[in-house]
């Protein structure tokens, strides 16, 4: 079945560092989105990329899409202690694509020393 | 953004009975919901898709007579533990809209002892 593979599992960086999240689909993706849970919270939506090659920027945060639609990546600058927390990316495979139906990646757990 | 609520968000059971969750969608109706379960420092593992008005469609390996889901409205699907064991302990989480952007509930912190 589908598969969608992100590392690293874990990262711990210091404050002012940067940091990247990497994901992989095993079948072309129509979307894939990128959610960010905090301890003990629930996943909350940061963007979604369609288009093969897109790049979306917000902030501190830079999203990619690859070109073949099968991976992804979260860069993050300069991290602050708020960055905190655990990324996914999620996604939509072109199967899927009518029932909505999304594959989460493991996710990167993020820890930022101040 | 839209607005999913779970309900409750924390329950402590006793092994053998039976636990519903329930979950919301508050401004807008969907016809069909997702509902995750997430072990700790893990990622989210679909159970199961809820579509209103049917049979929902149980992901491999997931037991659909122990996870009971009913989406009798646009707007509520509810996910029912039977027959809990200390095993089923987790994180229940579920979800509506996942085309462009997925809303989660708050989640749902099942203990059963």
């Amino acid at each position: 079945g589908q598969q969608v593979m992100q590392i690293p599992q874990y990262q711990h960086v210091q404050e002012g560092e940067d940091f990247t999240t990497y994901c992989n689909s095993s079948t072309t993706l129509s979307n894939i989105q990128w959610y960010k849970q905090r301890p003990g919270g629930h996943p909350v939506f940061l963007i979604q990329l369609v288009k093969s090659g897109e790049v979306k920027k917000q902030k501190r945060l830079t999203f990619q899409f690859g070109e073949a639609k099968k991976n992804s990546s979260l860069h993050i600058t300069a991290t602050q202690t708020t960055d905190v927390g655990t990324y996914f990316c999620a996604g939509l495979s072109q199967g899927s694509s009518n029932t909505g139906k999304l594959i989460f990646g493991q996710g990167t757990t993020l820890q930022v020393k101040p | 953004g839209a607005v999913v609520s779970q309900h409750p968000s924390r329950v402590i059971c006793k092994s053998g009975t039976s636990v519903k969750i329930e979950c919301r969608s508050l401004d807008f109706q969907a016809t069909t919901m997702f509902w995750y379960r997430q072990f700790p420092k893990q990622s989210l593992m679909l159970m199961a898709t809820s579509n209103e008005g049917s049979k929902a469609t149980y992901e491999q390996g997931v037991e659909k007579d122990k996870f009971l889901i009913n989406h009798a409205s646009l707007t509520l699907s509810t996910l029912t533990v039977t027959s809990a064991h200390p095993e089923d302990s987790s994180f229940y989480i579920c979800s509506a809209g996942a085309y462009t952007e997925a809303f989660f509930g708050q989640g749902t912190r099942l203990t059963v002892v």
